[in-house]
């Protein structure tokens, strides 16, 4: 069956860099994209951007470009999404999900990891 | 970007009633429109994609409807299980949420 594993969770001061990873076993992960949404507490959903799991093109909102990587290890099954230059109101829940390939990053999600909790504190 | 607006914000149902919530996209997205369930603590479950596809395994209790700019999900025969918060979402161009629908079970 489709699984997103995602890494733990992180606490990170202001400033710093966190990189989440995404597991992805059940299906041929080159033959789908994985899309970043995250979740700041209590709040409602935000789409962050999308990697290919085929060659690693991006695609990414304009508001993270600059602080955001998404990068993929094929041998691995695995996507990574890194953050840099923390902000308190970067404390969210970060969940990938995977996406179609054909569609690129203008896609429904149709499964999603457990999420990965990201505070950041001082 | 094209903004997704959802009605109502929160209700409360009980168990048998039949649910409604819509979503109204603030220019045409054709039929780009997908609907998840989110329980606390979890992540998001697809629903419905290209606004009326029931996604595998979910129970037919739960159908869509709607193209253009108006979107409905509807729950018949609302369970205790379908708690939760529903989420709309655009694929048209950059994805976009809409701000969600928590439903309470009286």
């Amino acid at each position: 069956q489709v699984q997103l594993v995602q890494s733990g969770a992180e606490v990170k001061q202001p400033g710093a860099s966190v990189k989440v990873s995404c597991k992805a076993s059940g299906y041929t992960f080159r033959g789908y994209g994985i899309s970043w949404v995250r979740q700041a507490p209590g709040q409602g959903l935000e789409w962050m951007g999308w990697i290919s799991g085929y060659n690693g093109n991006t695609n990414s909102v304009e508001k993270f470009q600059g602080r955001v990587a998404m990068t993929i290890d094929t041998s691995a099954s695995t996507a990574y999404l890194a953050l840099g230059s923390l902000r308190r109101d970067d404390t969210a829940v970060y969940y990938c999900a995977r996406s179609l390939a054909e569609a690129g990053p203008k896609s429904y999600l149709d499964y999603w990891g457990q999420g990965a909790l990201v505070i950041v504190s001082s | 970007d094209i903004q997704m607006t959802q009605s109502p914000s929160s209700l409360s149902a009980s168990v048998g009633d039949t649910v409604t919530i819509t979503c109204r996209a603030s220019q045409s997205i054709g039929d780009y429109l997908h609907w998840y369930h989110q329980k606390p603590g979890k992540a998001p479950k697809l629903l419905i994609y290209e606004a009326s596809i029931l996604q595998s395994g979910v129970p037919s209790r739960f159908s869509g409807s709607g193209y253009g700019t108006d979107f409905t999900l509807t729950i018949s025969s609302l369970q205790p299980e379908d708690f939760g918060t529903y989420y709309c979402q655009q694929s048209y161009n950059t994805p976009f949420f809409g701000q969600g629908t928590r439903v309470g079970i009286k």
